[in-house]
């Protein structure tokens, strides 16, 4: 089954370097979005892209964060100058369009900021 | 206000139960989805079941069901027969306006323990 793939799957970083986080997703799906989840909280909503353009982000998604689709298959979160804050596991998705659609999420890449 | 809401933080069950997740969400749209996932230890997020606004039946996935009560609001997963690899997180979703590709909001999660 296809299925959402992201690296690395662990990334250290010092505070202030800035950071790629890369996910590949279903070759047929139209819509990406990342979430990151700080540890043992909630699934927050970063972004959504569709159409080569964000459709959607959240207050979170400061100017520290851009978003890239620099070909047809990879989709790219930039953290420009990363903040002890920014520890999290972030999760790349895409879905299809269509009711009931489930968004497929990658095993996500555990960014620690020191 | 919450978009989704889960009241239980941490859940038991002993192995071979049924056990039942509570998940309430707020809307005021007419066309959404409600989706669960099961996140375990290894950190994946897995899509479990999902609930159309506008289906008539409860969703049901092998041992999951989704117990929708349109009036109140609610849609609690509803894990028949638990197995030890049940535990983990599970989360309750939402997302509105389906003919387009909103985002997911998710609650706070619910953490379920099988006891052996």
């Amino acid at each position: 089954e296809p299925e959402v793939t992201q690296t690395p799957s662990h990334q250290v970083t010092q505070m202030g370097q800035e950071v790629i986080l890369r996910c590949v997703p279903i070759s047929n799906h139209l819509y990406f979005y990342w979430y990151r989840q700080i540890l043992g909280q909630k699934v927050e909503f970063l972004v959504s892209f569709y159409n080569n353009e964000i459709s959607e982000k959240s207050e979170i998604f400061d100017d520290q964060f851009s978003v890239e689709r620099p070909d047809g298959s990879n989709f790219t979160l930039k953290i420009r100058s990363t903040k002890l804050e920014d520890s999290a596991m972030y999760f790349c998705a895409s879905t299809t369009p269509g009711a009931g659609s489930p968004l497929h999420f990658g095993n996500g890449t555990r960014l620690t900021v020191t | 206000a919450q978009k989704i809401t889960q009241t239980q933080p941490g859940m038991f069950v002993q192995e071979k139960e049924a056990v039942t997740l509570d998940c309430t969400y707020d809307t005021s749209d007419q066309s959404y989805g409600l989706f669960w996932y099961k996140q375990p230890s290894s950190g994946e997020m897995i899509f479990l079941i999902y609930q159309g606004s506008y289906d008539e039946q409860n969703a049901t996935e092998g041992r999951y069901s989704l117990n929708f009560q349109k009036a109140r609001k609610s849609a609690n997963l509803v894990i028949s027969a638990s197995q030890l690899g049940d535990s983990a997180m599970y989360f309750c979703a939402m997302r509105e306006a389906l003919l387009g590709a909103n985002n997911l909001f998710f609650g706070t999660g619910t953490r379920l323990t099988v006891i052996p």
